[in-house]
C-alpha cells in the first residue's frame, strides 16, 4: 500500500463548515495527489503536489485548497463544505520506475468517505 | 472535458466468460495506458499497463489490446471469476508528466 494513510476514514459534516482531510505517507515520495471518486465520473484530480509547498490545481479544484508543509503530509481543505462535495476522496503518491521505460505507477490510500448534510 | 472515455459503466458476465471493457482517448501525446482494479472499500491498484509501441500485452488472464490509429484500448479478462468482481479504471498519461487521467470506471460483476 506504499505506506499511505488517510484520516479520517469517514466523516459527516454540515453545509458551510470547513473540513480538512489528511494524507500521510511514509516513503518520502515527491508527488502526492488528491482525487475524488463519484459514480459516472471516475477519479478526478483535485490538486496535486510536486514538493514541499509546491502545489497545483487539477481538473476539479474549485472549493478546495491544499497544503504541504512536510514531505510526508498533504492536506486537503474544503473551505466551506457543500452537498456537491459529498464524495469519496483518495490520496495517492506516484512512483516512476527507472527501468522498463520509466513507467509511473500511482498508489492509493484507502479513501475517506465524506458526507455533507 | 473527459480526455479518457470508458464504457460500459457496468457489466455483468457469467463465470468463465470473457469480460471486455473499452476506453478511448483524445490526446495523442499520451504514451502510457494503465488499468486499475478497485475492490469495495479499497483504493485502486495497478492491474496491467501498456505502451503504444505494442498492440497487445498479456498477464495471466488479463490482456490489454491497443489500437493507436483508433486511439482506443481495451481490457479483456478471460475465464472471468467471481473474484474479478470489482470496479476497473482505465487511465492515460504522458511519460514524465506524473499525472494520470482516469476513465469513468466500469463496475464488473461476475455471476457464479
Amino acid at each position: 500500500d506504499a505506506g499511505i494513510t488517510q484520516s479520517p476514514r469517514h466523516k459527516v459534516t454540515e453545509t458551510g463548515t470547513p473540513v480538512t482531510l489528511r494524507c500521510h505517507q511514509t516513503e518520502n515520495h515527491r508527488y502526492m495527489y488528491w482525487y475524488r471518486q463519484d459514480p459516472g465520473h471516475g477519479l478526478r484530480l483535485i490538486h496535486y503536489s510536486y514538493g514541499v509547498k509546491d502545489t497545483d490545481k487539477g481538473e476539479v479544484s474549485d472549493g478546495y485548497s491544499v497544503s504541504r508543509s512536510k514531505t510526508e503530509d498533504f492536506l486537503l481543505t474544503l473551505e466551506s463544505a457543500t452537498s456537491s462535495q459529498t464524495s469519496v476522496y483518495f490520496c495517492a503518491i506516484s512512483k516512476t520506475y527507472l527501468t522498463g521505460g520509466g513507467n509511473t505507477e500511482a498508489f492509493f490510500g484507502q479513501g475517506t468517505r465524506l458526507t455533507v448534510v | 472535458q473527459q480526455q479518457v472515455k470508458q464504457s460500459p459503466q457496468s457489466l455483468i458476465v457469467q463465470k468463465g466468460g470473457i469480460s471486455i471493457i473499452n476506453c478511448a482517448y483524445e490526446n495523442t501525446a499520451f504514451d502510457y495506458f494503465p488499468w486499475y482494479q478497485q475492490f469495495p472499500g479499497k483504493g485502486p491498484a495497478l492491474l496491467i499497463a501498456i505502451r503504444p509501441d505494442v498492440s497487445e500485452k498479456k498477464e495471466g488472464r488479463f490482456t490489454i489490446s491497443f489500437n493507436k490509429s483508433a486511439k482506443q484500448f481495451s481490457l479483456h479478462i478471460m475465464d472471468s471469476q467471481p473474484g474479478d468482481s470489482a470496479t476497473y479504471f482505465c487511465a492515460a498519461s504522458i511519460q514524465g508528466a506524473q499525472k494520470l487521467v482516469f476513465g469513468q470506471g466500469t463496475r464488473l460483476t461476475i455471476n457464479p
